[in-house]
């Protein structure tokens, strides 16, 4: 089977950093990718790693460990609109299975 | 481009009624996602087209549900009839895969409601 597993809440301040973990345990591996989606919105992508170490677009890093099944986003310099919820998913080519999702509370 | 597009934004439907949702996807992208959210089950693959033919239909619930894509520019998703448990929001993505990184675009959603 397909599974993956991310914490549901995360608090952080304006300004810090935060890592949100995702275990996966699946067969045929492509890689993972990371969505946003803030309430009432539509998720939308973020990052996708294939291969294992670290991807870096701007205040956000994704990083794949193929080995151990394990993957994460690190946001930095969080800001206030970063609070949303943040949905870690593996790909098999196209077939996509999401993680439940981590609740990112950013406060002042 | 305008991005995906779905209509309805809302249904409110009463149960046994058929409800068909509809998507455009954006323009050149040969992929076609169908997925439901909800707070119980989370973002759920119902089912995903290539070039207009279904590749996988393993997350579609049941036979009340099914879905076409007549051409590269329309989608549908029916259920008939539809029942209060297939209250959710139901997005439709696409995506070209050009770059390899498989990033799908969504569409707004259309939140349905069975009664």
């Amino acid at each position: 089977g397909q599974s993956l597993e991310q914490p549901s809440e995360v608090t952080a301040v304006e300004g810090a950093i935060v890592q949100i973990n995702c275990t996966y345990q699946t067969s045929g591996f492509y890689g993972l990718s990371w969505y946003q989606q803030h309430d009432g919105g539509a998720p939308t992508f973020l990052s996708y790693n294939a291969l294992d170490g670290l991807e870096e677009t701007g205040r956000f890093s994704s990083f794949l460990s193929r080995s151990d099944s394990y993957g994460y986003l690190l946001l930095q310099e969080l800001q206030m609109k970063d609070s949303a919820s943040y949905f870690c998913a593996v790909m098999a080519g196209f077939k996509t299975i999401f993680g439940a999702g981590t609740r990112l509370f950013v406060k002042a | 481009d305008a991005g995906v597009i779905q209509s309805p934004r809302h249904e409110v439907t009463e149960m046994g009624q058929e409800v068909t949702l509809r998507c455009k996807p954006i323009s050149g992208h040969d992929y076609l996602f169908w997925y439901r959210q909800t707070m119980m089950r989370g973002l759920e693959l119902l089912i995903y087209f290539n070039n207009n033919v279904p590749i996988d239909d393993s997350g579609m619930p049941e036979d009340r549900f099914s879905a076409k894509m007549p051409n590269a520019s329309f989608s549908t998703l029916k259920i008939q009839p539809s029942e209060p448990r297939d209250s959710a929001v139901y997005f439709c993505a696409s995506s070209s895969n050009r770059d390899g990184s498989y990033e799908q675009y969504f569409g707004p959603g259309t939140r349905l409601t069975v009664t």
